[in-house]
């Protein structure tokens, strides 16, 4: 039973550039949330998809975006990077309504901005 | 990989003694509390959690405490072992209806001496 997989697991842009990270839940979940976590920090929530939606959303401005299939894998890009975006972003999966709202995390995709 | 918690507090302890990792949550409306396990490169683990309605919940060596009154939560590590060496954080969060955003404490180190 395959945990939650994010790719890639490293990722150098530029500012001004665009990126799209992936997501890939846990076996039976349907609900995604996106994190960003700079160095030091604690984890700051993004937004949470479940059935396609974006349903919830964090203190981030409208260059996060995302995107949720039908299979409940996920994406997270980010326009117009800028330096600040560098961190560690982590996806977490979970389920609505059902035994297991407790989210669990993926290994993160680390992005530097240059 | 990439430290993580660089400039996090830090609690020292030998290999064998217990440790006890404290945090304060912020929301009193929070019903869900979660620890989470942080290692190098990594992403958070789930340790254990404590619903509102319960004070104490017991793992495999690991204790949570929650104290609703002063909005406290711990978790207690018997028997500290090398490989719990690692940043701990506490998320809390509004887990009714699913709309179940992790709100994460900043995190401690834990470094284990053998």
């Amino acid at each position: 039973d395959a945990g939650v997989t994010q790719s890639p697991t490293h990722l150098i842009k530029t500012r001004g550039q665009q990126v799209t990270l992936r997501c890939s839940p846990k076996s039976g979940h349907d609900t995604v949330s996106w994190y960003q976590q700079a160095l030091g920090q604690g984890p700051q929530f993004i937004f949470q998809y479940y059935e396609e939606e974006e349903r919830q959303r964090g203190n981030f401005p409208d260059r996060f975006s995302g995107h949720q299939f039908p299979n409940y894998s996920s994406e997270l890009n980010v326009n117009a990077l800028l330096l600040g975006d560098s961190a560690l972003y982590l996806c977490a999966s979970s389920t609505t309504g059902g035994k297991e709202e407790t989210q669990y995390f993926g290994p993160g995709t680390r992005l530097l901005v240059l | 990989g990439e430290s993580v918690g660089l400039h996090l507090p830090t609690l020292s302890v030998q290999e064998g003694d217990n440790s006890i990792i404290n945090c304060a949550y912020s929301n009193s409306a929070s019903d869900y509390f979660i620890w989470y396990k942080q290692e190098s490169g990594k992403g958070p683990q789930f340790i254990i959690d404590i619903r509102s309605n319960m004070d104490k919940r017991q793992g495999q060596r690991v204790t949570v405490l929650l104290n609703k009154t002063v909005k406290h939560l711990s978790l207690q590590i018997a028997a500290t072992q090398p490989g719990d060496s690692a940043v701990y954080f506490c998320a809390e969060t509004a887990a009714s209806g699913g709309y179940n955003k992790l709100i994460f404490g900043a995190g401690t180190r834990l470094a284990v001496h053998p």
